[in-house]
């Protein structure tokens, strides 16, 4: 599992609230990642992170901060939740040489917005 | 047109049958993926591939980079393979594109 656990696992929260999610690695991973997973749609990348307070944007950033202060966590922020983020976010990891990486996903976090 | 295709989108199959799930792409790649997804459960990796054919157990990814299709076979089907199996290409950009993945549920 590449050592990815992520935090909280449920949440439910109303509409406005701020939410932080975390994910934690313990192998010093240079790349991280957030997605967000909805029926009908392929995992979708929302952002990334390339090193230490190196982020950039993916397909699906609007109302979505992150923050990578250190190398073994990346925060995603939902700064005012609403009930079109109720989705389940994975984070992961990639892991490789030679221009060929893997993925590795953490357990992911089921979040509802009422 | 989604860059990732994937069928069918939903497979029932009997206890022991071969299975093939397809997986078309449009764009250049550095490598294919394909992840499996247990009901409520994590994503894990099953295979990466550059070219021709890997093998894990009863599993079997092939890929043919001329067409832009790669196929994952399961021989001898059983109940636990019942699971959404992903298919994602990495592209030149190391962006990965996913498919919306085959929902695949295997009767005793």
């Amino acid at each position: 599992d590449a050592g990815i656990t992520q935090s909280p696992r449920h949440k439910v929260t109303e509409t406005g609230t701020p939410v932080t999610l975390r994910c934690h690695q313990t192998e010093n991973h240079r790349y991280m990642y957030w997605y967000r997973q909805d029926p009908g749609h392929g995992l979708r990348l929302i952002h990334y992170s390339y090193g230490v307070k190196d982020t950039d944007k993916g397909e699906v950033s609007d109302g979505y901060s992150v923050s990578r202060s250190k190398t073994e966590d990346f925060l995603l922020t939902l700064e005012s939740a609403t009930s079109s983020q109720t989705s389940v976010y994975f984070c992961a990891i990639s892991e490789g040489t030679g221009g060929l990486y893997e993925q590795y996903f953490g357990p992911g976090t089921r979040l509802t917005v009422t | 047109k989604n860059e990732v295709e994937q069928s069918p989108q939903n497979l029932t199959a009997q206890e022991g049958e071969f299975i093939t799930i397809n997986c078309s792409y449009s764009v250049g790649i550095s490598a294919l993926h394909w992840l499996q997804q247990h009901p409520g459960g994590g994503i894990v990796s099953l295979f990466m591939l550059s070219s021709g054919k890997k093998k894990h157990g009863r599993l079997i990814a092939t890929i043919n980079i001329q067409e832009k299709h790669s196929s994952l076979h399961i021989t001898a089907s059983h109940p636990r393979d019942s699971a959404v199996y992903i298919c994602a290409a990495r592209n030149r950009d190391d962006k990965i594109i996913f498919g919306k993945g085959t929902r695949l549920h295997i009767l005793p």
